[in-house]
């Protein structure tokens, strides 16, 4: 079990700019979720995916953002157009289906914008 | 919105007991009590979960009220390296839900040696 991995885990970019996170979940889970955590605050849901079909979309997931699981497998997280208040914790977790499994979080991608 | 409510902090005494409590009067039967923790810098990491009945692993132990709505988080013997925000989540498992976890503020607990 190699865990829940993040790239990149630090990322700086200029407000205007876009950028993409990817998340590698542990490889048997079919369920992935991405959370977003600012400072102080506990995460907060954005989106999921139940193998390649994304099934909820949180309404903090403004059009700006776009998520994908191709495959059903690694997924990626996109901003477009990025402003400061973007700038945050960015995690992934996975799960098997049953309501048993808990979830595996990677350990976040921090986003600042300047 | 999170349907629990947790004290904001603790403190604790290294290798003494610690008991964080967790109240979720609104509790349905469908829900689950998970409990996470999220030390400095890293992404939450599960603890325990329980329906109705208390519940033991290596991390912890987790007692549920009778009428579930509160539930306590036992750490047995605390140490530095269990200094972390500590969060009671209820998760939804009925049909057609997706399972995810909504987060609170979570409790954050001090680790003193």
């Amino acid at each position: 079990d190699t865990g829940v991995s993040q790239d990149p885990r630090h990322k700086i970019t200029k407000r205007g700019q876009n950028v993409t996170f990817r998340c590698d979940p542990i490889s048997e889970h079919n369920r992935l979720y991405w959370y977003r955590q600012t400072l102080g605050q506990g995460p907060e849901f954005l989106t999921y995916f139940q193998n390649e079909a994304q099934l909820e979309k949180s309404r903090l997931l403004s059009d700006r953002f776009s998520a994908e699981r191709p495959k059903g497998s690694f997924s990626t997280l996109e901003i477009q157009r990025t402003e400061q208040g973007d700038s945050a914790m960015y995690l992934c977790a996975s799960s098997l289906t049953g309501w048993d499994s808990p979830l595996h979080f990677g350990n976040g991608t921090r986003l600042t914008v300047t | 919105d999170a349907k629990t409510t947790q004290p904001n902090s603790m403190e604790s005494n290294e290798e003494e007991p610690v008991h964080l409590p967790c109240n979720h009067s609104t509790i349905s039967g469908t829900d689950y009590i998970h409990w996470y923790r999220q030390l400095p810098s890293q992404g939450p990491e599960y603890v325990i979960h329980g329906l109705t009945s208390n519940v033991n692993n290596r991390m912890a132990s987790l007692a549920i009220a009778e009428d579930r709505k509160s539930s306590t988080l036992i750490l047995h013997r605390a140490t530095l390296r269990d200094a972390a925000v500590y969060y009671c989540i209820l998760r939804d498992v009925s049909s057609g839900n997706t399972g995810k976890l909504i987060f609170g503020q979570g409790t954050t607990l001090q680790v003193k040696p």
